[in-house]
């Protein structure tokens, strides 16, 4: 299948600190990339749609202000958690769709610790 | 709105069959995926079905029933490392950017 990467793949940081984390798909153009959070031992949640050229699209309860996304490129979309607290510490996922083959395709996930 | 049910836990032995169910009721209908979740790895796609019938993929295999809104996922000659958990995820008609609703998973265990 395709393949996504993301990075960083572990992050600890201080609380109020912010935290970028990157996702690129590697051998296919992705006009669409959507970033998940997983709690320990729970589904998958979309936190938002990231549309390349556009603002992205978030999903009901999710801050636009706090979890701020680029998809500046076809290959590349940015998640950053702004003044990180403890409550955000969780498995961070992209996935990029790849229109070709008519499925998504997830990265390898970043764990975000808020100390 | 958006329901998308398996069961919790399933477990078998090594070598055995297992059947995941789906079932699922949203607004509109575009396609079924499963993914592989091993603890503290993202999702790997297993298949994909988006007519009625099944789909086999070596020892994995899926199938849908869109009138009765049901699929399900068949692990055959299971093995150790089939032991994760399950994604059935759902994606609607109504979603042109192809979202995906997701089932919370079923977590299988084999056992020697």
């Amino acid at each position: 299948g395709a393949v996504v990467s993301q990075h960083p793949s572990r992050v600890i940081c201080k609380s109020g600190t912010s935290v970028k984390i990157e996702c690129r798909s590697l051998d296919f153009q992705a006009t669409t990339m959507f970033w998940y959070r997983q709690f320990p031992k729970q589904s998958l949640m979309l936190m938002a749609t990231s549309n390349e050229g556009s603002k992205a699209t978030y999903e009901q309860g999710v801050e636009k202000d706090k979890f701020l996304i680029n998809h500046a490129s076809l290959t590349l979309s940015t998640l950053t958690v702004t003044s990180a607290h403890p409550e955000d510490s969780s498995f961070y996922i992209c996935s990029a769709r790849d229109e070709s083959a008519d499925t998504q395709y997830f990265g390898p996930g970043t764990r975000l610790t808020v100390l | 709105g958006q329901n998308i049910d398996q069961p919790t836990e399933m477990t078998a032995t090594e070598g055995a069959i297992v059947q995941i169910n789906c079932t699922y009721q949203t607004s509109g209908f575009n396609g079924l995926f499963w993914y592989q979740q091993h603890a503290g790895e993202a999702p790997t796609f297993l298949s994909y079905n988006v007519l009625d019938g099944l789909e086999e993929k070596g020892r994995f295999s899926s199938f849908l029933s869109r009138s009765k809104g049901y699929s399900y996922l068949l692990l055959k000659e299971l093995q150790m490392k089939d032991s994760a958990s399950y994604l059935c995820a759902v994606r609607p008609t109504t979603d042109s950017w192809g979202k995906l609703q997701f089932g919370a998973g079923t977590q299988v265990v084999v056992t020697p």
